[in-house]
């Protein structure tokens, strides 16, 4: 039982390049849900997923894509990446949305 | 004004030391209360949840909500070295998504 999986841990990118973050949890979770850190600026919630082919924005969604065509995997895309998107990426999931949180072990990413 | 405000610290304590760790918040629909621990370069991880006023105690920890004051806390009696970490504040109020809101954290060093 791995609990969430986030890769990569590292990544660098260039102004204007486009990836993808992946997460997969195998606990059979509804919820999954996007987050970034910033110092000071705590976890921000960026996209949700309440079930496989159901998707919402959050608080800071501009620039990012997911999509949730199984249970278990939740892919954030940066379509055109920018430098204010430096920050660490966690991906977390839960039975409900008023359970339980588990969280991935974040990516780090730096956009030059 | 952020919904969630957290002192940041850092915070140093000698080893044994009773470590009180603060949130206030604004919004009075907060309804479930959570306090997480994070490691460096770790994701965060569920320490302590409640939803209603008033204590709950787990083993060192005892978390405290006072919603006519709309503030809570998080106490670590006879603190260890390995508490030293970032503790966030996370609340989730009322509606479909049911976000959770993150204080920015508070950076705990117990030192032996």
């Amino acid at each position: 039982n791995a609990g969430v999986t986030q890769t990569p841990k590292f990544q660098v990118l260039k102004t204007g390049q486009s990836m993808t973050l992946q997460c997969a949890q195998d606990m059979n979770h509804e919820y999954m849900s996007w987050y970034r850190q910033d110092p000071g600026m705590g976890l921000r919630l960026i996209h949700y997923s309440v079930g496989a082919g159901i998707t919402d924005q959050g608080e800071v969604p501009n620039g990012y894509n997911v999509s949730r065509s199984t249970t278990e995997d939740f892919p954030l895309r940066l379509l055109s990446a920018a430098p204010s998107q430096t920050s660490v990426y966690f991906c977390a999931s839960s039975r409900g949305t008023d359970e339980k949180l588990f969280f991935g072990s974040g990516t780090q990413l730096s956009v030059l | 004004q952020k919904e969630v405000e957290q002192d940041p610290g850092p915070l140093s304590v000698p080893e044994g030391a009773i470590v009180s760790l603060n949130c206030t918040y604004s919004n009075s629909a907060f309804q479930y209360f959570m306090w997480y621990r994070q490691y460096s370069r770790k994701g965060p991880e569920l320490l302590m949840y409640t939803y209603s006023s008033g204590n709950k105690e787990d083993g060192r920890f005892t978390a405290q909500v006072d919603k006519s004051s709309k503030y809570i806390s998080l106490f670590i009696r006879d603190s260890q070295p390995s508490d030293s970490a970032t503790y966030l504040c996370a609340m989730l109020g009322p509606g479909s998504a049911r976000q959770l809101t993150f204080g920015s954290g508070t950076q705990l060093t117990v030192l032996p």
